[in-house]
């Protein structure tokens, strides 16, 4: 089964420090991508980066960036200079190419003034 | 303005009462997908929809139904709740399923009680 493992539920970071979180995942596909998105306590799910497998070079969008491990099949989140606005679940998923998208459990992050 | 909508937001039912949530995306996208979300469970995938008249089941798909009769709307019926289907549930659509265009657009959520 395709599976999607977070192992750290919660998380702190001080403010501008750096934070990485991190990400497991099992596919037998070839092709898929990965991706982190952010859920603040308005709930509403927002997309913070994407990776596609077969990409080499690590996904990176402004403070964030992934460290993508395909051997390891990890995929890792760095939050560069936090930010109180940071704060929220984070919730690693895959696309493995079935149509499915498939979740982690998220990690709470809070961000330390 | 490009949105998934969803409606109620927030809902209390009683056990068995029938109930649908709607869904719909003004953004002509093709896929369309139903998500339970569950403190320590994260988000399960219950449905979804490849196209008009396409749909399969996710991973928890028991106690639910949908249908895709049009592109834009992808309603999310409870026949029969029960307790256990208290949730907070996300509608989400995307251009496609594959490749670039697997970027999932959340809809706001819909905080379900069932007594």
């Amino acid at each position: 089964a395709q599976t999607v493992t977070q192992s750290q539920p919660e998380m702190s970071v001080q403010e501008a420090e750096t934070v990485t979180l991190s990400c497991t995942y099992d596919t037998s596909e070839s092709d898929y991508y990965l991706f982190w998105y952010k859920q603040p306590p308005s709930r509403q799910m927002i997309l913070v980066i994407r990776q596609e497998a077969y990409k080499q070079q690590n996904a990176t969008e402004n403070r964030f960036s992934v460290n993508f491990q395909k051997a390891a099949k990890s995929f890792s989140l760095k939050i560069s200079d936090s930010q109180l606005g940071d704060a929220a679940m984070y919730f690693c998923a895959s696309s493995p190419g079935t149509y499915k998208y498939i979740f982690g459990t998220g990690t709470r992050l809070k961000v330390l003034a | 303005e490009a949105q998934v909508t969803q409606n109620p937001r927030y809902l209390i039912t009683v056990t068995g009462k029938k109930l649908t949530v709607t869904c719909s995306q003004n953004m002509n996208h093709e896929y369309m997908s139903w998500y339970r979300q569950d403190p320590g469970l994260g988000l399960r995938q219950i449905y979804y929809s490849m196209n008009v008249e396409v749909t399969d089941k996710g991973d928890v798909p028991e106690g639910y139904k949908v249908s895709r009769k049009e592109k834009r709307n992808f309603p999310l019926i409870l026949e029969s709740p029960s307790p256990n289907q208290t949730s907070l549930y996300f509608c989400a659509s995307s251009p496609g399923w594959q490749g670039f265009y697997n970027e999932q657009f959340f809809g706001p959520g819909t905080r379900l009680t069932v007594l």
